[in-house]
């Protein structure tokens, strides 16, 4: 079993509909966690990082944490085709220099 | 500006040739990491390095080898013994402990 589940969807969506983005975890030593946005050909960049459980806005962004459930989701209100993407989760403990686990992302496109 | 400069952006190898992927970063991060992403695997780490002239090896290490002789360079070299190599090298660098920024990656497919 892997220690983060993330759907591989692809998930299509109109524009304008709000999307949700989930992954699971297992190793309840992750604190920090983050959503990374890839476009094709590129590497990912960091949307959202948050380090306790509830939510986090940033725009049309949310990002929600439940330690309690191993669950965190990315929520993107009225989504544009701009936001077609794969879509990562990362986390880590604290002790953790060393790197990040990822999911397997979740490939998003919004149709206009 | 400041970033991450991944070069080149596409690579080819031939059966049995080492090649060397470029990263350099004027970022004064101090960790480095490298990772390799295959189709539905998401990222996986091969080397990282938290202070030049040191490096240790991540989960997929094999076939691989890196040097960290300035903060600013971690280049890696994908060797021959790498029976697989073909797939998407990210680059990505950190204050220390702190969030990874990555660059926009190396494609290496073999001849």
């Amino acid at each position: 079993q892997k220690e983060v589940e993330q759907d591989p969807g692809p998930l299509s969506v109109p524009e304008g509909a709000i999307v949700s983005l989930n992954c699971t975890y297992s190793n309840s030593a992750f604190q920090y966690f983050m959503w990374y946005r890839q476009y094709s050909r590129k590497g990912p960049e960091l949307l959202m990082y948050t380090y306790s459980s509830g939510n986090k806005e940033d725009g049309r962004f949310t990002a929600q944490v439940d330690k309690s459930s191993k669950y965190i989701s990315l929520f993107i209100r009225d989504s544009q085709p701009s936001d077609s993407a794969t879509y990562l989760c990362a986390m880590n403990g604290a002790g953790s220099a060393r790197q990040l686990t990822f999911g397997s992302g979740t490939q998003l496109t919004v149709l206009p | 500006d400041g970033g991450i400069t991944q070069s080149p952006k596409y690579l080819f190898r031939k059966e049995g040739q080492n090649v060397t992927l470029s990263c350099e970063q004027n970022l004064n991060h101090d960790a480095m990491y490298w990772y390799r992403q295959d189709p539905g695997q998401g990222l996986r780490l091969i080397y990282y390095s938290q202070i030049v002239n040191d490096f240790q090896k991540g989960d997929i290490a094999e076939g691989y080898s890196v040097s960290r002789e300035k903060k600013e360079s971690f280049p890696l070299t994908v060797t021959s013994a790498q029976k697989n190599p073909t797939a998407f090298y990210l680059c990505a660098s950190s204050p220390r402990r702190k969030i990874q920024h990555f660059g926009d990656g190396t494609r290496l497919s073999i001849l």
